[in-house]
């Protein structure tokens, strides 16, 4: 079955931490994407990328790094992670660009001490 | 700018009522919408998608949403709800920025069905 999968679920960390989060999908689609989600804000695009070696960057990228080193696998990098930057986290795919429907994992919420 | 407004965080509908979740746009041109659900502790899953052609689109179980270009809006409906619906939902809409074909969600409405 055709999927999103990020991991880990859930992760907690230290002020000026790394951290890594990952994400796959199964979809063979193209495009990938990371979000945060956050009261108040609904889903804000961080980075995003269409195809294994290419990124762009989304609306709310500083402090944030991202690889795409395959098609299927897409990386979120936090060098120097702080309490901002706690949150729940969101990759999606997408078959076509960005404008069309895009199927979402289940998120990793992440929390900076 | 483009985007998305969700005039409701919070909507309290009896189980068996009827729903209208509102969301209003802003695009110039003509927007590519959609109508996301989120349940507890799981990621977004697409309820509904506008493209063009007829205004009234159906989704799954038991969704429809109309987009009325002359007030830019893209309203959830439901005729009847079940306590299951209750969830937090996302409207969001397709926009050129940058270069690049987008998605900018509204801030999203959580829906509580009573008993």
């Amino acid at each position: 079955e055709a999927a999103v999968t990020q991991s880990p679920r859930n992760k907690v960390t230290v002020t000026g931490g790394n951290v890594t989060l990952s994400c796959r999908q199964t979809n063979s689609h193209n495009y990938m994407y990371w979000y945060r989600q956050d009261t108040g804000h609904g889903l804000r695009l961080i980075h995003y990328s269409y195809g294994a070696g290419n990124l762009q960057i989304g609306d709310v990228p500083d402090g944030y790094k991202a690889t795409r080193t395959t098609q299927e696998d897409f990386f979120l990098l936090l060098e120097l992670a702080s309490p901002s930057q706690t949150s729940l986290y969101f990759c999606a795919s997408s078959g076509t660009g960005g404008g069309y429907e895009q199927y979402f994992g289940p998120g990793t919420r992440l929390t900076v001490l | 700018a483009q985007s998305v407004t969700q005039p409701d965080a919070r909507v309290t509908v009896s189980e068996g009522a009827s729903l209208q979740l509102r969301c209003k746009y802003s695009y110039s041109g003509t927007p590519y919408l959609f109508w996301y659900v989120q349940y507890p502790r799981q990621g977004l899953q697409l309820l509904l998608k506008y493209y063009s052609g007829d205004p009234v689109v159906q989704g799954v179980n038991g969704f429809e949403a109309e987009f009325i270009k002359s007030n830019s809006s893209f309203h959830l409906r439901k005729a009847s709800v079940h306590w299951s619906d209750s969830a937090v939902y996302f409207c969001a809409v397709s926009a050129y920025q940058g270069g690049s074909a987008k998605l900018i969600f509204g801030e999203g409405t959580k829906l509580t069905v009573s008993s």
